[in-house]
């Protein structure tokens, strides 16, 4: 099931600069989407989330955009904290149904 | 901050045995989720559970799991008879509702270990 597709097993990013997390995705029904992060030991925690409808949101030092023709989503981490290193996983929803179908996830790590 | 609650944090049993891995998800959630991670793989949705029953559940779900809210406060997931390849990070989530309004919380796991 390659559905959600996280093509970076790991990035490496310097304090105070911009990460940047990507994820593509091939089902054209998905209409809700959503990043977790995840230490390890403990359960993804949420992040942030963007309906089908928009193409960006905005929290804090996170931006997650969507572009829809091409199926693609980033997540925008600025400044990067040396804290935001954890494994971070895009996940899609379709329309009706409760499942999260999950990407591979990403391992950020913050350099000092 | 509510969480969900998750026991044990690690159970090891013998192939062919029966386990049950407990949840207590937030107490004014209504929808429930049992989701698995194999090591090193994705993610993986199993079941969700609403109004005392299963709503959806995925391929991975078959004759050997099953679920259950046995007191109103308590969601388990039981696995009859126990594989290798059952050895996992099981994870239970809840949710308010399931709009896109609300969220998914996510306890810490169980990380299921059969020999």
């Amino acid at each position: 099931d390659q559905q959600v597709k996280q093509n970076s097993p790991s990035l490496s990013v310097q304090e105070g600069r911009i990460s940047i997390l990507n994820c593509d995705y091939t089902n054209s029904m998905f209409d809700y989407f959503l990043w977790y992060k995840k230490y390890p030991a403990e359960g993804p925690t949420f992040l942030i989330s963007i309906s089908s409808i928009k193409d960006k949101n905005e929290d804090g030092r996170f931006t997650v955009f969507l572009n829809k023709s091409a199926k693609h989503l980033s997540l925008h981490i600025v400044p990067s904290q040396p804290g935001d290193s954890a494994v971070y996983f895009c996940a899609a929803r379709q329309g009706g149904a409760q499942k999260l179908v999950f990407g591979q996830g990403t391992r950020l790590t913050i350099n000092p | 901050e509510p969480e969900v609650t998750q026991t044990p944090s690690h159970q090891v049993t013998q192939m062919g045995q029966e386990v049950i891995l407990r949840c207590v998800p937030i107490s004014n959630h209504l929808y429930f989720y049992w989701y698995r991670q194999i090591l090193g793989q994705k993610v993986e949705f199993l079941v969700s559970f609403y109004n005392n029953e299963i709503s959806e559940k995925s391929e991975i779900f078959d004759d050997q799991f099953s679920v259950e809210r046995p007191d109103g406060s308590n969601f388990t997931l039981k696995i009859r008879s126990t594989k290798l390849e059952d050895s996992a990070m099981y994870f239970c989530a809840s949710s308010e509702g399931r709009s896109e309004h609300y969220g998914y919380t996510f306890g810490s796991g169980t990380r299921l270990t059969v020999v």
